[in-house]
């Protein structure tokens, strides 16, 4: 089946300094990929699409400066959080799509979970 | 009113009961449904699809989708403790946009 893998699985980082994540597609070519965060008990909240070789697209209210998605490559996708602030702190998960996700759906990447100190 | 409305429970059923889980939605151009599996701390992960309305059964699960009334549900019989989780419901439109809409999820405890 299709796996996503994100890593780092948890990170701490100081204050002001910038986190980057990683999102592959291990598997499979994955044209969109999305980034979403979630808070405790709460659904996910999208916050950008990208697609391979294009910028991404943001949803209202995420700041495109300080989440910053770029997607090289159709098997890696990167969003890096730049001078983060405690509020930042959450757990960030990707989900990528083949093209054929009208028929299998979208594959999860296992989430990060950053703390911001 | 939210495009996708889920009751968060909490929901406890003891091992081996049937498990009924909802969502309703008022955006009718939805036409992929999806339920996911989401373990504490991990990332959701596909349990069922469904296109359009109808029915569709994998193992232990089964997936309903009643475009009429704009609610869809997903079972699951003889629950396990392996079995709790929350569980998301989630749904696109056909064409157009790729981006899946969630409900709240449910967090479901299957009690041995």
């Amino acid at each position: 089946g299709a796996v996503v893998s994100q890593h780092p699985s948890w990170v701490i980082c100081k204050s002001g300094t910038s986190v980057k994540i990683e999102c592959r597609s291990l598997d499979f070519q994955a044209t969109t990929m999305f980034w979403y965060r979630q808070f405790p008990k709460q659904s996910l909240m999208l916050m950008a699409t990208s697609n391979e070789g294009s910028k991404a697209t943001y949803e209202q209210g995420v700041e495109k400066d300080k989440f910053l998605i770029n997607h090289a490559s159709l098997t890696l996708s990167t969003l890096t959080v730049t001078s983060a602030h405690p509020e930042d702190s959450s757990f960030y998960i990707c989900s990528a799509s083949s093209g054929t996700g009208l028929i299998y759906g979208y594959t999860f990447g296992s989430g990060t979970r950053l703390t911001v100190v | 009113q939210k495009e996708v409305e889920q009751d968060p429970g909490p929901l406890s059923v003891p091992e081996g009961a049937i498990v009924s889980l909802n969502c309703t939605y008022s955006n009718s151009a939805f036409q992929y449904f999806m339920w996911y599996r989401q373990y504490s701390r991990k990332g959701p992960e596909l349990l069922m699809y469904t296109y359009s309305s109808g029915n569709k059964e994998d193992g232990r699960f089964t997936a309903q989708v009643d475009k009429s009334s704009k609610y869809i549900s997903l079972f699951i019989r003889d629950s396990q403790p392996s079995d709790s989780a929350t569980y998301l419901c989630a749904m696109r439109e056909q064409g157009g946009s790729e981006k899946l809409v969630f409900g709240k999820g449910t967090k479901l405890t299957v009690n041995p």
